[in-house]
């Protein structure tokens, strides 16, 4: 099992749509998660970050933490094309170790 | 502007060449990590240097190699190149708090032919 499972896609989505993008995990130890968005052959870019349980919201984004069930999510509401993107979720322990561990990433398209 | 620099942002080369890939962190972060990304495909880390020691090694072939200098910028060195090492190479930096997270640069896209 991989430390860090995410839905590969790709996920096409009509314009205005609420997308969900969902990450699990293994490590118990994770305390920090983050999502970032990727455009094709650019440097991901952080798009939330959040510690512990919990939700945050920024704008159109909500990032969702269980931790009771080792799974975070990412909604988008009001999807735009804009948003077309590859998601990558990550996450690190609680520790100075600085050990980041990423998913896969989920392609997402946003259709007009 | 995630304020890591990555040179060369593009590189043709030749199988069997060597090149050298540069990135200044983030001011401040003392912490750089390499990443492979093979066309579409996720990111692989290679290496982590924190303050101009390794800190952790992933899945870095044995003809790579990297280094941070005292001024804490980063090289990442690819020998030997084959056709297979084609791929983005994504450096990212951190702080060194607890709650501290990455930031990556733009990448460097080599290309061997």
């Amino acid at each position: 099992q991989k430390e860090v499972e995410q839905d590969p896609g790709p996920l096409s989505v009509p314009e205005g749509a609420i997308v969900s993008l969902n990450c699990t995990y293994s490590n118990s130890a994770f305390q920090y998660f983050m999502w970032y968005r990727q455009y094709s052959r650019k440097g991901p870019e952080l798009l939330m970050y959040t510690y512990s349980s919990g939700n945050k919201e920024d704008g159109r984004f909500t990032a969702q933490v269980d931790k009771s069930s080792k799974y975070i999510s990412l909604f988008i509401r009001d999807s735009q094309p804009s948003d077309s993107a590859t998601y990558l979720c990550a996450m690190r322990d609680d520790n100075y170790g600085q050990n980041f561990v990423f998913g896969p990433g989920t392609r997402l398209s946003v259709l007009p | 502007d995630s304020g890591v620099t990555q040179t060369p942002k593009h590189l043709i080369t030749a199988t069997g060449q060597r090149v050298t890939l540069r990135c200044s962190p983030r001011s401040g972060d003392l912490s750089v990590y390499w990443y492979q990304q093979s066309l579409d495909q996720g990111l692989q880390f290679l290496i982590q240097y924190y303050n101009g020691e390794e800190r952790a090694k992933g899945n870095i072939l044995e003809r790579f190699s990297a280094q941070q200098f005292p001024d804490l910028h980063s090289e990442l060195n690819l020998s030997s190149l084959e056709l297979g090492d084609s791929a983005l190479y994504f450096c990212a930096s951190s702080g060194q708090g607890a709650g501290n997270t990455i930031y990556f640069g733009e990448g460097s896209w080599l290309t061997v032919v």
